[in-house]
């Protein structure tokens, strides 16, 4: 399994872009990049999923080079809500056979 | 649209005792994982289902935990005798499955457990 690592924590604030990045060295080639967020007492919710360039949704981008060796999650214009814990999962074409690390803690301030 | 529906919310019970946690998926979703949260942590699966099969139990400990999906529709995650370590958050999961990549998984709201 490809192993993930993130930062632990960022800070942000309002109205500003965050971009959290994800590294994943031993990606597969048939692996996937997937984005989940996380508010307390809930459980995780996709954000965005890619394969390679650039992925765009109506909440965020995700943004893979080529080696795709790494990963960035976009969010524009963040708000107090989007204040949660971000996961970057990569894994193979059999579903479930990704790993959640210990995400990074995204804090918006005011 | 229902999602993933969970029960009980929340339970504490005293180290030793039986416990039980149930699980319902999205309508159409053939696979049902279940993971465990502990504080500060990434989720942790423990088993997969697809339909009424578990192909990955290699993280469930087999010794206390079992798990069952009869009908391969809803789940039950037991654990018996629970342990102090066993506090935790155990979420299930849903997703379509057979599309033969990696499936936006659905979560519900987990099952907060607190061993004493």
């Amino acid at each position: 399994l490809a192993k993930t690592t993130q930062p632990i924590s960022m800070d942000s604030y309002e109205g500003q872009e965050v971009n959290i990045t994800c590294s994943h060295n031993n990606i597969a080639t048939n692996d996937y990049i997937t984005w989940y967020q996380q508010f307390p007492s809930q459980g995780p919710r996709f954000i965005i999923q890619g394969y390679k360039t650039k992925v765009t949704n109506e909440v965020a981008s995700l943004f893979i080079p080529a080696d795709r060796k790494s990963s960035t999650l976009s969010l524009p214009r963040v708000s107090l809500s989007d204040t949660a814990v971000y996961y970057c999962l990569v894994g193979d074409t059999n579903a479930g056979k990704s790993t959640f690390g210990d995400g990074t803690t995204l804090t918006v301030k005011p | 649209e229902a999602g993933v529906v969970q029960s009980p919310r929340y339970k504490i019970i005293e180290k030793k005792q039986p416990v039980a946690f149930w699980c319902n998926p999205i309508s159409g979703h053939n696979t049902l994982y279940w993971y465990r949260q502990n504080l500060g942590q990434g989720p942790e699966l423990l088993i997969r289902y697809e339909n009424e099969e578990a192909v990955d139990d290699s993280q469930l400990p087999k010794d206390r935990f079992s798990a069952e999906r009869l009908k391969g529709v809803d789940s039950t995650l037991k654990i018996q005798p629970a342990e102090l370590g066993d506090s935790a958050v155990y979420l299930c999961a849903s997703s379509l499955g057979g599309t033969g990549r990696q499936e936006t998984q659905y979560f519900g709201p987990g099952t907060r457990l607190l061993v004493l």
